[in-house]
């Protein structure tokens, strides 16, 4: 099945500075990678998902690349904010609807923005 | 509109026990996945229903089951409770698409 690293498992930067967290997943098959958020005592929230047909996708100050050939896609978050504060999750999956296997998680990120 | 919602948000069990989560997907997805989240953890799947029926399987034991309703709800289903299934259970509602929109999660604690 898929397996998802995900690095590095806490990251530090100053407000304003920033941040990238970077994952590496093993199935050539997988075509979906979506990047959650998860404050504390709440469920992941999207943020951003890119498709293997693209090489990158940006919303605002976040955005993801993907490089199949390497088998690895990032996030990078610009002029980090303290409400980045959380713990982020990336994910791949393949087909629709999740595909059959669902999503195949890395063991998150804890992003601090100090002030 | 609602997002997906999930009852009860915390539980406390004992060791043997069986539980019974549900969940409630957004207003016209029919495809819901559940998800266990260990402290510290990234989510772990466990099934995915699609029209009523089963999809996907993650690697668990057949004491987890679960169902979907006509309405698209769900039940996640856990029966001899050991310990280690302490955990966050997540439920994922989609669309006709890949996306997949997590609920807050019911934290079950098994003494």
């Amino acid at each position: 099945g898929e397996n998802v690293e995900q690095h590095p498992s806490t990251l530090s930067v100053q407000e304003g500075d920033s941040a990238v967290i970077k994952c590496t997943y093993s199935d050539s098959a997988s075509n979906y990678f979506p990047w959650y958020k998860q404050e504390l005592g709440k469920g992941p929230q999207l943020i951003i998902d890119i498709r293997s047909n693209v090489g990158e996708k940006k919303d605002q100050r976040i955005a993801v690349t993907l490089n199949k050939t390497a088998k690895h896609f990032s996030l990078h978050i610009t002029e980090t904010q303290p409400e980045d504060s959380a713990v982020y999750f990336c994910a791949a999956s393949w087909g629709s609807g999740g595909g059959a296997d669902g999503l195949t998680f890395g063991k998150g990120t804890h992003l601090i923005i100090q002030p | 509109d609602a997002g997906v919602t999930q009852s009860p948000t915390h539980l406390i069990k004992t060791r043997g026990q069986h539980v019974t989560l549900r969940c409630s997907p957004i207003s016209g997805h029919k495809s819901v996945s559940w998800y266990q989240q260990v402290l510290g953890q990234g989510p772990q799947f466990i099934f995915q229903y699609y029209e009523k029926e089963e999809r996907g399987r993650g690697n668990f034991p057949d004491r987890f089951s679960a169902r979907q309703f006509p309405n698209y709800s769900s039940e996640l289903n856990v029966n001899a409770l050991l310990l280690g299934d302490s955990a966050l259970y997540l439920c994922a509602s989609s669309g006709r698409g890949e996306t997949q929109y997590f609920g807050p999660g019911t934290r079950l604690l098994v003494l």
